[in-house]
Order: C-alpha cells, then structure tokens, then sequence
C-alpha cells in the first residue's frame, strides 16, 4: 500500500499570496496518477487536478499540479477567500487500495 | 448535471448493520464504477469500496473486507452498501463517489480519481 505524507500540516497565509502544498509517496507513483481534492467544513471534498496537473471541469486556473515519481506539489497561485479549506492529495496509480494524504489545511493568517 | 444523493445512515450499536443508498442521477449510471469513500469525524478520507458499471466486480479495504457488501442497481440507478457487524470505528460520513474504469483483455480496472462526490451520509456506530 502506498502511503501519502502531506506537508505542512497547516499552511497560514493572507488572501493573494501563493500556496504550495506538497505530497510525498512512499514508492513511485504509476504514470503520474494523482489527483487533489479541495474540502470545505461541512462539504464534501471536490477534485480539482488529476493526471497529476490536469485541471478538473470548472477549476481556476490559479490550481496548478505538478510532480511526478515521489514528489508532487499543488499550487495555488494567489489565495482566494473562498480557497481557504482543507486539501487532499490521492493516488490511483498502484493500487488497490486507493489511499490519501493526511491533508494539508490552508487558513487565514 | 451529475448528483449523488445518500441516505440511510443512522445511529447503530456494535455489531448492528445498516444499509446505505446512493442515488445517481444526471449520467448513464451503468456506465460507471461507482465507490464508497468514508471519512471518520475530524479524520481524513479513506476509500471504502468499489463496484464496476455492470456490477460484476467489487474491491473492498482491508478493514472493511467480510463484513461490507457493495452492489447496485442499475435500473434504479442506485449504489448500495449493506455493513454488518458494524464497529465503533466505522463511524464516519460515508460518501458515495463517481468512479473510473477501464476493461484491458476483459479484465475490468477499477482505477482513477472520485467525482463527483455525494453530500454525505452518517453513521454512528454506539452503544
């Protein structure tokens, strides 16, 4: 089972800065298969990338994805109010089972 | 519009079981695996179960293995999860959640990313 480490923890910035959230794998992930999800209190999560850096239908393009192998990083390019929320990163590419990142919450600084 | 709407959680003591429902609207329902993605309270996520669009193949985790049954019904476009012998720890919003699949020499892979993902559903197993 491949286990995903998300770092930092939490990450505190103001509205227009930049975020960069990283997923660490514990063996290579398969072609690059790994998706982010963004979670709101009380919602349930959204996907925002797979394939690593494809955008899903309707995402900013201030997400961003990128990595490959072990590594790969969200980004968002400058925070929004509405961007403040828990993300998950996923991996599909070696399983199954499917299995997740601890998340990484994004606050208001 | 694709919507995914579960029902059927509750509280239940240990041992107990209970059944959950999904219903799918807005896409050819048979054409899709389907999953159940569960998240205990303050916790992360983790992938439950799976099921292909016909229904003729299934994955469980480990924790839930022998004690879960997922299945569908393709002409209610419906996913289902019956949980027997229910524990404490299985307590969480259980979501339902659109899958991927791809069929290589007649094998069928359930693989890929979840969306879009239903409101949730609770369960709560106590005594």
């Amino acid at each position: 089972e491949i286990v995903l480490t998300q770092s930092p923890g939490t990450l505190s910035l103001s509205p227009g800065e930049r975020a960069t959230l990283s997923c660490r794998a514990s063996q290579s992930v398969s072609s690059s298969y790994l998706a982010w999800y963004q979670q709101k209190p009380g919602q349930a999560p959204r996907l925002l990338i797979y394939g690593a850096s494809s955008r899903a239908t309707g995402i900013p393009d201030r997400f961003s994805g990128s990595g490959s192998g072990t590594d790969f990083t969200l980004t968002i390019s400058r925070l929004e109010p509405e961007d403040f929320a828990v993300y998950y990163c996923q991996q599909y590419g070696s399983s199954p089972p499917r299995t997740f990142g601890q998340g990484t919450k994004v606050e208001i600084k | 519009e694709v919507q995914l709407l579960e029902s059927g959680g509750g509280l239940v003591q240990p041992g107990g079981s209970l059944r959950l429902s999904c219903a799918a609207s807005g896409f050819t329902f048979s054409s899709y695996a389907m999953s159940w993605v569960r998240q205990a309270p303050g916790k992360g996520l983790e992938w439950v179960s799976a099921i292909s669009g016909s229904g003729g193949s299934t994955y469980y985790a480990d924790s839930v293995k022998g004690r879960f049954t997922i299945s569908r019904d393709n002409s209610k476009n419906t996913l289902y999860l019956q949980m027997n012998s229910l524990r404490a720890e299985d307590t969480a919003v259980y979501y339902c959640a659109k899958d991927q699949e791809i069929t290589i020499f007649g094998v069928v892979i359930i693989e890929g990313w979840f969306d879009p993902w239903g409101q949730g559903t609770l369960v709560t197993v106590s005594s």
